[in-house]
């Protein structure tokens, strides 16, 4: 079975400086990971996805996120965080081995990111 | 934006009403989803649809059916709502391809008194 982990609830960080959000997953096979962001009333975004190839991967709004497969991990970073950047964010991860035709994801908890003026 | 349309964006409603969320979509995809969204448990699967009345259950099903008639509507039904049904619901839509991901509506958020 595939799953994810999102271990910090809350992030808070000064406007300027970087941001990490964490995301660890395990799976059977390779993974298929993806980050979403959701604003308030508002559905998820999707921001970046690791599929093969390079571990560093570039999304929207300069957002990028590192593959780690020895630490099972995909956090999620940003050099210079904006108080825009202020929303929910989900990790998410699709197990390749998982067979079947349903292409489900699975989703962590979601870490509410805070950025201050 | 991924063309998906959720109605109604709200409801309330009585413990013990059926109740039914549409979701529409633009996009011709055949796989289509239903989550629900609740405080310390993320977005959990309900049901998906991987085409014209092909559906299959999620995680936390019971108390729920659906249908898919047409490729474009999703519809999501609470046969007698209960309290432990007030979330917020979200429609998701995909093409099928295992490394692309989902696309969400802006939800339906439901109160059950």
């Amino acid at each position: 079975a595939q799953s994810v982990a999102q271990p910090e609830d809350q992030v808070n960080v000064a406007e300027g400086n970087p941001l990490t959000v964490k995301c660890t997953y395990s799976v059977s096979g390779n993974p298929y990971l993806f980050w979403y962001v959701q604003y308030p009333n508002r559905g998820l975004q999707f921001l970046l996805k690791y599929i093969t190839g390079d571990n560093l991967v570039k999304g929207s709004y300069g957002f990028e996120a590192e593959f780690n497969k020895s630490q099972t991990s995909f956090h999620l970073k940003k050099p210079s965080a904006l108080v825009s950047d202020s929303a929910l964010y989900f990790c998410a991860v699709r197990d390749t081995n998982s067979g079947g035709s349903n292409y489900k994801l699975t989703f962590g908890k979601g870490t509410l990111l805070t950025v201050n003026p | 934006d991924a063309g998906i349309t959720q109605s109604p964006r709200h409801k309330v409603t009585e413990t013990g009403t059926p109740v039914t969320l549409r979701c529409h979509q633009t996009e011709n995809h055949r796989y289509m989803y239903w989550y629900r969204q609740d405080p310390g448990h993320g977005l959990r699967l309900i049901h998906y649809s991987y085409g014209v009345k092909d559906t299959d259950k999620g995680e936390v099903s019971d108390g729920y059916s659906v249908s898919r008639s047409k490729t474009e509507d999703f519809l999501l039904t609470l046969e007698s709502a209960t309290s432990s049904q007030t979330s917020v619901y979200f429609c998701a839509i995909g093409d099928g391809q295992s490394n692309q991901p989902q696309h969400f509506g802006d939800g339906t958020r439901l109160s059950i008194l």
